[in-house]
């Protein structure tokens, strides 16, 4: 069954310095999101991201966050100035249709640890 | 409480027996999704229920949901020590393509 990969599976980072976070959706699914999840916390949307713009953002995705697709497989999600309070579990996930009517389908994560 | 808010926090139970946990949620929804995710992995669908709908079932689960309650249930018949994980609802709001999600209830079935 087709999945969703993300690299690396454990990222340590100085604070203050940029962290690129890699995603491959599955490869024929249209829509793309991020999630982060600190630990012992809920799951939380950051970004959506569909023909090549952001399609929707929460209020954790500021200035420091960008997404971007560079090619045909890669989604990316860069933080460009990491804080402390960067660190969680950050999910990939793909769905076919939209988001809000279709399964998304979710990595095993990256765990992003600022020290 | 806040949205998608799931209870039991945590629940233990032996192999066979049923589980049932429940989430509660606050505005107006598409559909509502269920989760799984094992210690450690990512957050694998379960199943979908559109607000339509008011019963689904899928293999050993059974999922409920309550529009004029705003709640939903999902029912895990005939557990099995693989079914130990945590399991979270989310909710897609209409028009939106985010999903939100509760706080979990994380399940322990001992063999």
């Amino acid at each position: 069954e087709p999945e969703v990969t993300q690299t690396p599976s454990h990222q340590v980072t100085q604070m203050g310095q940029e962290v690129i976070l890699r995603c491959v959706p599955i490869s024929n699914h249209l829509y793309f999101y991020w999630y982060r999840q600190i630990l012992g916390q809920k799951v939380e949307f950051l970004v959506s991201f569909y023909n090549n713009e952001i399609s929707e953002k929460s209020e954790i995705f500021d200035d420091q966050f960008s997404v971007e697709r560079p090619d045909g497989s890669n989604f990316t999600l860069k933080i460009r100035s990491t804080k402390l309070e960067d660190s969680a579990m950050y999910f990939c996930a793909s769905s076919a249709g939209f988001g809000g009517e279709q399964p998304q389908h979710f990595g095993d994560g990256t765990r992003l640890s600022i020290l | 409480s806040q949205q998608g808010e799931e209870d039991p926090q945590a629940l233990s139970i032996q192999e066979g027996e049923n589980a049932t946990m429940n989430c509660s949620y606050k505005t107006s929804i598409n559909n509502l999704q269920w989760y799984r995710q094992n210690s450690g992995r990512g957050l694998v669908h379960l199943i979908l229920i559109r607000s339509n709908e008011r019963e689904k079932h899928s293999g050993r689960l059974r999922v409920t949901l309550d529009t004029s309650k705003k709640s939903s249930s999902l029912l895990i018949t005939a557990s099995r020590a693989a079914d130990t994980a945590s399991y979270f609802c989310a909710t897609a709001d209409t028009g939106r393509r985010a999903l939100t999600f509760g706080s979990g209830t994380r399940l322990q079935v001992q063999p």
